[in-house]
C-alpha cells in the first residue's frame, strides 16, 4: 500500500469548511484513497473512499487531483463534535480479500468555538 | 444502523492471567479483525480471520494470542498470560463481501497490573 503523508494537527473554525490534505505521490492506478476518523480513542469511523472522480456523501467531500498524487477531505461545516484525528489510507480495493487498514499517525483536527 | 458490539467496555486484569476479549461483527459480514491501540499511539493491525481461520497477523500476534469465532456469531481474542504492555484499547472490526468500508466497534481498555 502506498505511504501518504499528513500533517499532524489543523485547527477549524466552528461553522467553517475543514479541509484535510492527504499526500500519495506514490499510488499505483488500482489504490483507492480511504478517510476515517477517530474520535477520543473511540473505534475508527469510515468517511468515505475514492479511487479518481471526486465523491461527496452525507459527511464530506473527497477532492483527489488529478494525477491522484493527493487528495482533500472537506468537511463543510465543522462542528464541535467533528474533532478527532482523521486518517488518509491508500490501499488495493477490498473486495474478495481480508487485508487490512493500515493506519498512520493522522491529522488530529480541533474544532475551535 | 448495523454496529459492531464488543464487551466488557474495560477489563482490568492481573499481569500472568488469562483474558478474552469478546465480539459480535455485523450479521452478514465475513472478514473480522482485532487491532490495538496503545495509549497515544497508532492503531496497530493484529490479526484478520475469514472462513473460519487466520488471514494474516502482524508480528503483535505471537503465541499469547488466539483467536475463535465459536459459534457463527461471536469473534474472540483470547491473551494467554497477559504482560504489562499489553494495556491497550482492543478493536474489533468486520466487512462485508463486496463491501470497502470496515465497520469498527467501540473498543475494550484492557489494564494490566
Amino acid at each position: 500500500d502506498a505511504k501518504t503523508t499528513q500533517p499532524p494537527s489543523m485547527d477549524c473554525a466552528e461553522g467553517r469548511a475543514a479541509n484535510l490534505p492527504c499526500n500519495h505521490s506514490t499510488i499505483s492506478g488500482n489504490e483507492y484513497v480511504y478517510w476515517y476518523r477517530q474520535i477520543h480513542s473511540q473505534g475508527p469511523q469510515y468517511i468515505i473512499h475514492g479511487l479518481k472522480n471526486n465523491e461527496t456523501n452525507e459527511m464530506a467531500s473527497l477532492i483527489i487531483t488529478e494525477d491522484r498524487k493527493s487528495s482533500t477531505l472537506i468537511l463543510p461545516h465543522a462542528t464541535l463534535r467533528d474533532t478527532a484525528v482523521y486518517y488518509c489510507i491508500v490501499r488495493g480495493r477490498s473486495s474478495g480479500s481480508a487485508r487490512q487498514l493500515t493506519f498512520g499517525s493522522g491529522t488530529q483536527l480541533t474544532v475551535l468555538p | 444502523e448495523p454496529e459492531v458490539t464488543q464487551t466488557p467496555s474495560h477489563q482490568v486484569t492481573q499481569m500472568g492471567q488469562e483474558v478474552i476479549l469478546r465480539c459480535v461483527p455485523i450479521s452478514n459480514h465475513l472478514y473480522f479483525y482485532w487491532y490495538r491501540q496503545i495509549l497515544g499511539q497508532k492503531v496497530e493491525f493484529l490479526v484478520s480471520f475469514y472462513n473460519n481461520e487466520i488471514s494474516e497477523k502482524s508480528e503483535i500476534f505471537d503465541d499469547q494470542f488466539s483467536v475463535e469465532r465459536p459459534d457463527g456469531s461471536n469473534f474472540t481474542l483470547k491473551i494467554r498470560s497477559t504482560k504489562l504492555e499489553d494495556s491497550a484499547m482492543y478493536f474489533c472490526a468486520s466487512r462485508g463481501q463486496g463491501g470497502d468500508g470496515y465497520t469498527f466497534g467501540s473498543g475494550t481498555r484492557l489494564t494490566v497490573v
